[in-house]
């Protein structure tokens, strides 16, 4: 069956622009997490959705928000774009929200800022 | 607040070798942990997951070990092979329904295994 999703792999964006991240979780899974990866920070939780709510959000400012559509697909956005968001941003998919059965990632988009 | 702390953060073996990498959590609350690993560049691969009541899982060459008590996780790898490169990683899932969703990340150890 078919991994998770994420699209673009590679994305390059100038600061002050917006960008919008894809992620399609295993088909049948119904949460999707997201992080953010950085060689100084390592991986952060950003945001998880269940049935198109919000569950959980971590600690990032108001600039990062996402979304799930009735599918499960997920997006996230980041608005305003700063050159520290540069990362790689993985995304997870669990069959529920809470599920014990862990949690399978996505190949990531590279965000370059520039 | 838990924190996750993975040692030795670089690891350089001979092929052949068997080998143990540590992760200790501060928070015996956990609901699972889950050991990772990552290729330079890629996504995370799910190794192995045990959950809290758990005391190892094993796959192949790979046994994870969990002690809550003394929060902490070994991933034993058995003969190792230049294949096995790559940085792994253990994350803990904390107890509470205000945890779904969020692991809490080591900062990996990268492992490099010479023919």
């Amino acid at each position: 069956k078919a991994g998770v999703t994420q699209t673009p792999r590679y994305l390059i964006k100038t600061r002050g622009q917006q960008v919008t991240l894809s992620c399609s979780p295993i088909s049948g899974h119904r949460s999707v997490s997201w992080y953010q990866q950085t060689p100084g920070q390592g991986l952060q939780f950003l945001f998880e959705y269940f049935s198109e709510t919000q569950r959980n959000k971590g600690n990032f400012p108001g600039r990062f928000s996402g979304r799930q559509f009735s599918n499960s697909r997920s997006e996230m956005n980041v608005s305003t774009l700063e050159l520290g968001d540069s990362a790689l941003y993985l995304c997870a998919s669990s069959l529920v929200t809470g599920d014990s059965g862990g949690y399978t990632f996505g190949s990531g988009t590279r965000l370059t800022v520039v | 607040k838990q924190e996750v702390t993975q040692i030795p953060a670089a690891l350089s073996v001979p092929e052949g070798e068997n080998l143990v990498l540590n992760c200790s959590f501060t928070d015996s609350a956990i609901y699972n942990l889950q050991w990772f690993r990552q290729d330079p560049g890629k996504g995370l691969t799910s190794l192995l997951l045990i959950q809290s009541s758990q005391r190892e899982q094993t796959s192949g060459r790979l046994n994870a070990s969990l002690d809550k008590s003394s929060g902490r996780s070994t991933l034993y790898i058995a003969a190792s092979q230049p294949g096995d490169s790559a940085t792994y990683l253990c994350a803990v899932r904390r107890t509470g329904s205000s945890n779904t969703g969020k692991l809490i990340f080591g900062q990996g150890t990268t492992l490099q295994v010479k023919p």
